[in-house]
């Protein structure tokens, strides 16, 4: 079957702008994160969606960051007023049930560029 | 300050080489993965390692994780140009897994 995918591969934007990063997870998997990578450093932790539970947003830098997950499938990772510091690539990742010794599937990531 | 240091950050050897990469923490961690990215593509997760000391190989890798379950290596013999990439690991702790900032490898023909 297919695996993790994202769109849009890549998204310049001008500072100030809102952008939509979306992730479609594999079929069946219940369990969805984000993360984000910057240059030179490993992933940065986001938020977290488990089936229907409220998702764990602690990762989430700012009040200007935030996640929506419909119909437990497909993620929508929304960026508000960008800047130039939010340039990285964001990355998705599901699994089949959660994170405890689960195998998380990553899609191929969104490349972020605020100009 | 990173919680998971990797070193070396960068490392260029000639294929036929042996190398060795190591992800440190002063935390203690439940489990350890290590995971494979190469460039345009997300994070592939190699191995999981449970249990202090415990060690496992996949054809030329060995993961070892340790005794205290605070660090762990990754030694690959015999390298090859496929495996060049960003060798991440990331340690488990509580529901979150923390990653570290990656080994870049370079295998020249």
């Amino acid at each position: 079957g297919a695996g993790v995918s994202q769109s849009p591969s890549n998204k310049v934007t001008e500072k100030g702008k809102d952008v939509e990063l979306r992730c479609d997870p594999i079929s069946g998997h219940t369990a969805l994160y984000w993360y984000r990578q910057s240059l030179g450093q490993g992933l940065e932790f986001l938020i977290y969606f488990q089936g229907n539970s409220a998702p764990d947003k602690s990762g989430l830098p700012s009040d200007r960051f935030s996640a929506e997950r419909t119909g437990g499938s497909v993620s929508t990772l929304t960026i508000q007023r960008t800047q130039q510091e939010d340039s990285a690539v964001y990355l998705c990742a599901s699994s089949l049930v959660g994170p405890s010794t689960d195998t998380q599937y990553f899609g191929p990531g969104t490349r972020l560029t605020v100009l | 300050t990173q919680l998971l240091e990797q070193s070396p950050q960068f490392l260029s050897i000639q294929e036929g080489e042996n190398l060795t990469v190591y992800c440190n923490s002063s935390s203690v961690f439940s489990s350890l993965q290590w995971y494979r990215q190469e460039p345009g593509e997300g994070p592939v997760l190699l191995v999981t390692v449970v249990t202090g000391g415990e060690v496992k190989k996949l054809k030329r890798l060995t993961f070892q994780f340790g005794d205290a379950r605070k660090d762990s290596s990754l030694h690959i013999t015999a390298a090859q140009p496929g495996d060049t990439g960003l060798y991440l690991c990331a340690g488990r702790i509580d529901q979150n897994f923390v990653f570290g900032p990656g080994t870049r490898l370079s295998v020249l023909p």
